[in-house]
């Protein structure tokens, strides 16, 4: 069964600390795969995707995520978090073609100031 | 501006209760689904739609129903509400790239 695996469930960083998020997702074909971030008391929202091409891939306010196939990894990482970017963090991957989404179970990040 | 909008923010409901979920989207998305959000858990996937009055389960539909009568409507339908369905339920349309998503409708069973 296809499925999403998110490493960390919380995670706590001070302001201008990087950040890595850990994703591992598990389907024998083609893939592709999205982050999706949530703010306290907002819809989720895309954050960045990955479809085809360079497999890093970069997305709003300064994250970037890298496809590693070999790996079946998609970690999403950000230089230096700000405060305002304490939110919930899903993984998603959807099968190439396809349209049903398999999410991860989110990491809450909360960055302290 | 896609809109997908859920007529609720905040349910209380009794056990044993019919409860409706409305989604409306405003793209003329063909693909609409229905998760319930659950710390811990992710987001799982309840019922989704492929087009009008057509429906396929997810991977928890058990205690659920939906309606698809127009394309831009998705309706959840929990037959007789239970405690173990409160939950936040969050409702999304699929465009060809990524899916977008409502507010959310926490949901209290009591």
């Amino acid at each position: 069964a296809q499925s999403v695996s998110q490493h960390n469930h919380h995670v706590i960083l001070s302001e201008a600390a990087s950040l890595e998020l850990g994703c591992n997702y598990s389907y024998g074909g083609t893939v592709n795969l999205f982050w999706y971030v949530q703010y306290p008391g907002q819809h989720l929202q895309l954050l960045l995707k990955y479809f085809s091409g360079d497999p890093l891939v970069k997305g709003i306010k300064g994250f970037e995520a890298e496809f590693i196939k070999s790996k079946f990894s998609f970690n999403l990482r950000k230089p230096s978090v700000q405060w305002s970017d304490t939110a919930e963090y899903f993984c998603a991957v959807i099968p190439t073609g396809g349209f049903k989404t398999i999410f991860g179970a989110g990491t809450r990040l909360f960055v302290k100031a | 501006d896609v809109k997908v909008t859920q007529s609720s923010r905040y349910l209380v409901k009794r056990t044993g209760e019919k409860v409706f979920l409305e989604c409306v989207q405003d793209m003329d998305h063909e693909n609409m689904f229905w998760y319930r959000q659950d710390p811990g858990l992710g987001l799982r996937l309840i019922y989704f739609s492929y087009d009008v009055k057509m429906k396929e389960k997810g991977d928890i539909p058990e205690g659920y129903s939906v309606s698809r009568e127009k394309k831009e409507r998705f309706s959840l339908i929990l037959e007789s509400a239970s405690t173990n369905q409160t939950s936040m339920y969050l409702c999304a349309s699929w465009a060809d790239t990524e899916a977008f998503f409502g507010q959310g409708t926490r949901l209290t069973v009591v």
